[in-house]
């Protein structure tokens, strides 16, 4: 079964526009919350990471929301540009020195030029 | 610092055989861990590897194994390959915090 829930399955943004990936989590254990970003052929790459201790984080354009109340979390992409296309995975683990992921089912964004 | 490092990226397999794949992980790096990337189950953790003990085991048949070399080198294993074993296999490797996946093997079982 899938500890973490990712929506959309996909989705188009516009250029400068916003994209916005949601995923939610049953296991309050959980303890660290990170978003990778994978291109073809690649492997996945950390965007940025939170702990439930935090609310926002913020790195360049990507920002992360964390909702602890309601076990939910969601990357933000500002200003989306043509080279941020790609598969992002939401993941869970119970510490950060914890190297079992729990990965959600991916989001495929295409930013249209 | 050169970033994990697969072989081989590609493999194509015959039900029934076996296959190692090996992972390099960045240099200092003593965890190395496993996934299986599908398009139906997406990325499933496998196992976990610290100074050549397992640490941790995901939900996989008996027929998946993996180890740890001294100089933190990994390599897994799959025994009488089925068609669903057809996957990206990914490693990371881990200091603290950050966890560097590298490209992944391609595995085709046919």
């Amino acid at each position: 079964q899938q500890q973490v829930k990712q929506s959309p399955q996909s989705l188009i943004v516009q250029k400068g526009g916003i994209s916005i990936i949601n995923c939610a989590y049953e296991n309050t254990a959980f303890d660290y919350f990170p978003w990778y970003q994978q291109f073809p052929g690649k492997g996945p790459a950390l965007l940025i990471a939170i702990r439930p201790d935090v609310s926002e984080k913020k790195e360049g354009r990507f920002t992360i929301s964390f909702n602890k109340s309601a076990k939910q979390f969601s990357l933000h992409i500002m200003d989306s540009q043509p080279g941020d296309s790609a598969t992002y995975f939401c993941a869970a683990s119970l510490g950060s020195n914890d190297y079992k992921l729990s990965f959600g089912a991916g989001t495929t964004v295409t930013v249209r030029a | 610092k050169a970033g994990v490092t697969q072989t081989p990226r590609y493999l194509i397999k015959t039900r029934g055989q076996q296959v190692t794949l090996s992972c390099s992980p960045i240099s200092g790096h003593r965890s190395v861990s496993w996934y299986q990337q599908t398009p139906g189950q997406g990325l499933q953790f496998l196992f976990e590897y610290f100074s050549e003990t397992q640490r941790n085991k995901g939900n996989f048949p008996g027929r998946f194994s993996g180890r740890q070399f001294s100089n933190s080198r990994s390599e897994m294993n799959v025994s009488t390959l089925e068609l669903g074993d057809s996957a990206l296999y990914l490693c990371a490797s881990s200091s603290g915090t950050g966890r560097y996946f590298g490209p992944g093997t391609r595995l085709t079982v046919t």
